[in-house]
C-alpha cells in the first residue's frame, strides 16, 4: 500500500463549481497535512496546510483532515480557470526531513 | 516566484554521461532538499541537504550525488545517465531542516537521449 494515495484524474468541472480534491494516507502518525499547487511546467507551491484534524479555511480554499480515517480533503469554492492545475496532498510528521507526496489529481476549470 | 533558483531550466544529454544540476535556496534558507518528479512516480524524495550536511537520503540512486556548498547552494550530480533518468528534478529549501514550508524552484527538465 502507497503511503499517499490521490487519484490522479484529470477532473473536470466548470467555472464556478464547487471542487473537491481527496487524499488518503496509511501512516497514522502523520500531523501535518499539506496541500501543493502545481502549475504545468512549474515547481509546486503549498497553498495551505493543517496541523492535526479539523478544518482551515482559507479564502475560497478549505483544507479538511479526518484523522479517523486517514482521510484529507481540499475543497475550492467558486473554481476559477486560474485554479486549473495539479494538486498535491503531503501529510508529513512533526521535525520532519522530508515530504512525501502523493501523485496529484489534475484538476481543469473550463469557463 | 519563489525565490529559489535552478539552473539550467532544460538539459538534454545522451545515455552514459553526467550532468549537474544547480539550485540557489532562498535567501537564508539553510535547507535545501532534492525531489525527481517523472509522469509515472510522481514526486520522489532523493535527497536533503541542512547546513552543509548530508541530513536525510531518500530514493537516491548510487549513479547520483548531492552536495550543499558554505554559500548553502547546492549541487545534484546524476553520472551514467539511463533513459529512465529523464525527469523534472527540483529543488526546495526551507529555513530549517523541519519541512513544513518547503519553497520550490521552478525545475531542471533533463531529457536523455
Amino acid at each position: 500500500q502507497k503511503e499517499v494515495e490521490q487519484d490522479p484524474g484529470p477532473l473536470s468541472v466548470p467555472e464556478g463549481a464547487i471542487v473537491s480534491l481527496n487524499c488518503t494516507y496509511s501512516n497514522s502518525a502523520f500531523q501535518y497535512f499539506m496541500w501543493y499547487r502545481q502549475y504545468s511546467r512549474k515547481g509546486p507551491e503549498l497553498l495551505m496546510y493543517t496541523y492535526s484534524s479539523g478544518n482551515k479555511e482559507d479564502g475560497r480554499f478549505t483544507a479538511q483532515v479526518d484523522k479517523s480515517s486517514k482521510y484529507i480533503s481540499l475543497f475550492i469554492r467558486d473554481s476559477q480557470p486560474s485554479d486549473s492545475a495539479t494538486y498535491l496532498c503531503a501529510p508529513t510528521f512533526p521535525y520532519t526531513d522530508k515530504l512525501i507526496f502523493g501523485t496529484g489529481t489534475r484538476l481543469q476549470v473550463f469557463p | 516566484d519563489s525565490g529559489v533558483t535552478q539552473t539550467p531550466k532544460h538539459l538534454i544529454t545522451a545515455t552514459g554521461q553526467r550532468v549537474t544540476l544547480r539550485c540557489s535556496p532562498r535567501s537564508g534558507d539553510l535547507s535545501v532538499y532534492w525531489y525527481q518528479q517523472s509522469l509515472d512516480q510522481g514526486l520522489q524524495f532523493l535527497i536533503q541537504y541542512y547546513n552543509g550536511e548530508e541530513r536525510a537520503k531518500g530514493n537516491i540512486l548510487e549513479r547520483f550525488s548531492a552536495q550543499q556548498f558554505p554559500d548553502l547552494h547546492s549541487e545534484l550530480n546524476l553520472s551514467s545517465l539511463e533513459l529512465g533518468d529523464s525527469a523534472l528534478y527540483f529543488c526546495a529549501s526551507s529555513p530549517s531542516w523541519e519541512n513544513t514550508e518547503a519553497f520550490f524552484g521552478q525545475g531542471t527538465r533533463l531529457t536523455v537521449v
